[in-house]
């Protein structure tokens, strides 16, 4: 596609519910971030995936977030159990991997409320 | 590695002032530095951005940037506000021998009328 696509725009979720964020990266894109932002905070990276590399999964708040990212394209952010401060926009971008000069290019976030 | 910081979370200038958002980075090689800027419930948007060369890079909205490396900072500014420059604005900065981009934690602007 021309860019990010993330889906849906906006999740509405039960606690203790699980929630699935899809990001659909720029083709041929290969590195692909997911971050966080809470009302009013700023950006929490959560995750980055690098080629076939193993992910840097530093920024995860707790184990009841997971990302993969199959066939090197669409990634998908789980959040099991949902609780209400996971209630934020969640921000998917993609960047041509080893083009450093080049910016990375972001989605128009998943707005994940939790009631 | 890189990193970014963004001094003051929060900004406000009356209309018609100058715009200063400030940013610092580190890094151990030669860096590349952008400036994003996100509109009220928009996604975030390239500003500009300095790779090589000229240090003094504009973007667009009549902003600019200057690359210092002697101060490591590479301050966002803008000679007068308008009222549709409120946004968050985020600093970020990469590298040919790093990995990925990092992200400032945003400056949110507030023009007073």
């Amino acid at each position: 596609g021309a860019g990010v696509s993330q889906s849906p725009s906006n999740k509405v979720t039960e606690k203790g519910k699980d929630v699935e964020l899809r990001c659909d990266p720029i083709s041929g894109h290969t590195a692909l971030y997911w971050y966080r932002q809470s009302l009013g905070q700023g950006l929490e990276f959560l995750i980055y995936f690098q080629g076939n590399s193993a992910p840097d999964k530093s920024g995860l708040p707790s184990d009841r977030f997971s990302a993969e990212r199959t066939g090197g394209s669409v990634s998908t952010l789980t959040i099991q159990r949902t609780q209400q401060e996971d209630s934020a926009v969640y921000l998917c971008a993609s960047s041509l991997e080893g083009a450093w000069d080049t910016e990375a290019f972001f989605g128009q976030g998943t707005r994940l409320t939790v009631v | 590695a890189q990193s970014v910081t963004q001094l003051g979370s929060h900004v406000s200038v009356s209309e018609g002032a100058l715009v200063l958002l400030r940013c610092n980075y580190s890094s151990s090689v030669p860096p590349y530095l952008f400036w994003y800027v996100q509109y009220p419930n928009q996604g975030l948007q390239l500003l500009l951005k300095y790779t090589t060369g000229a240090t003094l890079v504009k973007g667009i909205n009549g902003f600019e940037a200057e690359f210092k490396k002697s101060e490591t900072s590479f301050h966002l500014t803008k000679p007068s506000a308008h009222m549709s420059d409120a946004a968050e604005y985020f600093c970020a900065v990469s590298a040919d021998t790093g990995n990925q981009f990092y992200f400032g934690t945003g400056t949110s602007l507030t023009v007073i009328p």
